[in-house]
């Protein structure tokens, strides 16, 4: 099926640092989404995108839609020990056998030192 | 509104039992998912319906079976349970539109097969 490539794969930061994580394709998206898992629980909805080079922010969380159409960005700034948890970046093919259905990177895992 | 429900939270099953996994939303959304997590895997999309009575397959369909007999309510049945469907089901949903892949998705149901 259809890869998502994501890193890192796992981050450890201390308190206060600005993390960057990305997701590359070899193909065209026309949708890129954010998620956050945290323990024992489902994702949660951080960031969607639907344009390419568009940037939005969700509070101290920026993503971008890249120009390519093939990677999409996501930064947190002045990280807090709550931002700990699991992240996804998702995308929807523009075309082909996928069309319609979400793809999920494999995830970074954020750990945040006090 | 109580958002995407799945029940039960835990299961362990023996090979070849079937079982149904339960899932419900409250919000009117046309789109429900299933998918699978596995550590390092992300998620995978198990089946998909875009409505009432319409259901197609993902990336990983073999196994299971689904059914969408009314809007709320999109069950999957594993017919016989293997080890190698130990693992992380979630289930999703979506509005359709714009919004169409921004997914809610429910906490969770932990399966064990033995």
């Amino acid at each position: 099926g259809q890869q998502l490539n994501q890193s890192p794969q796992s981050m450890f930061i201390q308190e206060g640092e600005d993390v960057s994580m990305n997701c590359t394709s070899s193909s065209i998206f026309n949708t890129w989404l954010w998620y956050k898992q945290e323990p024992g629980e489902g994702p949660v909805l951080l960031i969607a995108l639907y344009k390419a080079g568009e940037l939005t922010s969700n509070g101290r969380l920026t993503a971008q839609f890249g120009i390519t159409r093939k990677d999409s960005f996501l930064n947190i700034s002045a990280s807090i020990p709550s931002d700990v948890g699991i992240y996804f970046c998702a995308g929807q093919l523009e075309r082909g056998t996928s069309y319609g259905k979400l793809t999920f990177g494999q995830g970074t895992i954020l750990t945040v030192h006090p | 509104n109580a958002g995407v429900t799945q029940t039960p939270k835990f299961q362990v099953l023996k090979t070849g039992q079937s079982m149904t996994l339960q899932c419900a939303q409250d919000m009117n959304h046309e789109y429900m998912s299933w998918y699978r997590q596995d550590p390092g895997m992300g998620l995978r999309l198990i089946h998909y319906s875009v409505g009432a009575g319409i259901t197609d397959q993902g990336e990983v369909p073999n196994g299971y079976n689904v059914s969408r007999s009314t809007t709320e309510d999109f069950p999957l049945r594993l017919l016989s349970a293997a080890p190698s469907q130990t693992s992380v089901y979630f289930c999703a949903s979506s509005p359709t539109g714009t919004g169409a892949y921004e997914q809610y998705f429910g906490p969770g149901t932990r399966l064990t097969v033995t």
